[in-house]
């Protein structure tokens, strides 16, 4: 299996729901970072948690780390039909800043 | 300010014929990376430039790709000659300078779709 593996590969809820995501690595690492893809879009970062941090907010995301257990979970809150995307979990190791390791990803569908 | 700009979005080609890929990072962002999703897998890295330096092609597949830098501004990745499992989906993505504040932060360009028949 790969570093970075996200859980579930898909998930699909009603709008105002809340969707969490998870995803779990093999290496020690820097900081793992969460990036959303619209269909026929780049990937749009939407936040970076340290190794030595345990959670961290922006707006309606909310993400865990759990370094003992090397995983992390990107919590969205009161979803959006906008929310639609892919998500993706990336890991830096050490020394490695920029050589990002992702995941397959988690294809969220809000519906309305 | 302008984003990542990849050209073309999309490109059809025959296996055995060539592609170049641009990228335009950033303006200002000495950091330019390149990254493919192959169908159906992850996110790879492919390699890293600090300007117009190679830092790191460790995921350069094989020897039918090639990425230049020239003059530190945009980048080009050529696949010569194409085979059928180079299809998939091209990304560039660009950062600040190692030590400027956001320097983790990768800005990605929309991507460039390849198709490889």
């Amino acid at each position: 299996s790969q570093q970075g593996e996200e859980d579930p590969q898909a998930l699909s809820i009603q709008e105002g729901e809340n969707a969490t995501m998870n995803c779990s690595y093999k290496t020690s690492i820097n900081n793992l970072q969460w990036y959303r893809q619209n269909s026929g879009r780049g990937l749009v970062h939407l936040i970076l948690i340290r190794s030595n941090e345990r959670e961290k907010h922006s707006g309606r995301l909310r993400v865990t780390l759990d370094t003992s257990k090397k995983s992390s979970s990107l919590l969205i809150t009161a979803s959006r039909a906008a929310d639609t995307a892919s998500y993706f979990c990336a890991t830096d190791g050490w020394g490695n800043a920029g050589k990002s390791t992702f995941g397959d990803g988690t294809t969220l569908t809000v519906k309305p | 300010e302008a984003g990542v700009t990849q050209f073309p979005s999309h490109s059809v080609i025959e296996k055995g014929q060539t592609v170049t890929l641009r990228c335009d990072p950033i303006s200002g962002h000495d950091n330019l990376y390149w990254y493919r999703r192959v169908m159906g897998k992850e996110i790879k890295f492919l390699l890293h430039f600090v300007k117009e330096s190679k830092q790191d092609e460790s995921g350069m597949p094989n020897n039918r790709f090639l990425a230049e830098r020239t003059g530190g501004t945009y980048s080009t990745l050529k696949v010569q000659p194409a085979e059928l499992e180079d299809s998939g989906v091209y990304f560039c993505a660009s950062s600040l300078g190692w030590g400027a504040v956001g320097a983790n932060v990768l800005t990605f360009g929309a991507g460039s779709r390849l198709t490889v028949l």
